[in-house]
This record gives structure tokens, sequence and C-alpha cells, in this order.
């Protein structure tokens, strides 16, 4: 079965850049999402087909997939960015989706 | 709005059945993929189940295939999982998600299963 690797923690100090990536055989072949989770809440989608925002998402969140890797960037992050991140696709061998095992972005 | 809100963890023992819900409201229910989602507290997204928009065709991870149906009721806007012989390691927060193209556009709060003596 398909599957995508995080890395465990990601810390940033606020203002600069976090880049948090998803790799996986070929992910750049498939549509990856990334999700953020703060402490006791659901998931949100955070990135969409690679690189799309949904509406509300600040345009700090940005997204790239090519190769092996999906890249979640955020830009000028804040306290607030805080929380764990997954990535996903789907797989369509399988027709199985495919969580990451989450990375945790702390803000220095 | 556009809403999901599951409905009916709780306490289970080893063996046992329960079947969760999840009403959806705020948008066509029945043009929608929907999917299962579980998360032991502390652990990462595990995905479980999906259903296609008229039910006519499901998908199964490989840990609860055999154990668990997931079905839906278009004109209620209902989502379920029917789960059976519960095992402990099927303890999490499970929760209903909205399927937009193979992105989970919209999640539920969730419903805690525990499944102990």
């Amino acid at each position: 079965s398909y599957v995508v690797t995080q890395p465990p923690s990601v810390s940033v100090a606020p203002g600069k850049t976090a880049r948090i990536t998803c790799g996986g055989n070929k992910i750049g072949s498939k549509s990856a999402h990334w999700y953020q989770q703060m402490p006791g809440q659901a998931p949100v989608l955070v990135i969409y087909y690679d690189s799309d925002r949904p509406s509300g998402i600040p345009e700090r969140f940005s997204g790239s997939n090519s190769g092996n890797t999906a890249t979640l960037t955020i830009s000028r992050v804040e306290a607030g960015d805080e929380a764990d991140y997954y990535c996903q696709v789907w797989d369509t061998s399988s027709d199985h989706v495919v969580f990451g095992g989450g990375t945790k972005l702390t803000v220095l | 709005e556009v809403q999901l809100v599951e409905s009916g963890g709780g306490l289970v023992q080893p063996g046992g059945s329960l079947r969760l819900s999840c009403a959806a409201s705020g948008f066509t229910f029945r043009s929608y993929w929907m999917h299962w989602v579980r998360q032991v507290p502390g652990k990462g997204l595990v995905w479980v189940s999906r259903i296609n928009n008229d039910g006519s065709i499901t998908s199964y991870a490989d840990s609860v295939k055999g154990r668990f149906t997931i079905s839906r009721a278009n004109a209620k806007s209902m989502l379920y999982l029917q789960m059976n012989s519960l095992r402990a390691e099927d303890s999490a927060m499970y929760y209903c998600a909205r399927d937009s193209s193979s992105a989970l556009d919209i999640w539920g709060q969730g419903t805690m299963l525990i499944v102990s003596s």
C-alpha cells in the first residue's frame, strides 16, 4: 500500500518560513492535500490539489508537489500557526485515502 | 452553514457493536462522497472508509474491512458507520468528512468510541 512520510516535528521562529514535507513514491503524480489540526479540534483543510487554498485560508499558506515530495510552506509564521499538519493523498491503485503521520509545528 | 455532526459514540465491550451517525446540513448531501476518519488521542489521522454519492461504491481500510460497514441515507442527509466485532484498537475519535474531489473539505467535530471491558 502507498505510504507518505512526514517529519514528526518542525520548529521555526516567528516571522520566518516553515516548510513541512510529505514524501512518497512519485507523489508528484498525485494530488496532495494538507490539513491543520489545532489541539482538541477537528482538522481543517488548508491546501488542496497541491497548491490551492480554500477560502478563508491566509495567503501565507502555500503548497507544491513534484517528484517524490510535496511541501507545505507557511510564510511569516505566527504563534497561532502552531498545530499539527497532515498531508493526504488518494491512492488510486488501492482506492484508499492515505494520511501522513503528521508534523507538529512549533513556533519558537 | 455547512455542517457535519457526528453522534453515537460511547463505551462498548470488546466484541460488541455500535453504529455511528453523521448528520449533514447546509449542502446537497447526495452530491458528495463521504468518509470516516479516526484518530487515537495524541496520534495521527487514520482513514477508515469512504462511500460514493449514491452509496453504490464503498472502500475500507484493511484494518476494518469485514467488520465495519459504511452507508448513507441521502433522503435524510445522514451518513452511518456500523461497527461490529469491536476491538480495543478501534478506540478513537471518529470524524465524518465531506469529499471534494479527493480533498476532505468539511469535517465534523467527532464522536469518541471506547472499546473496553
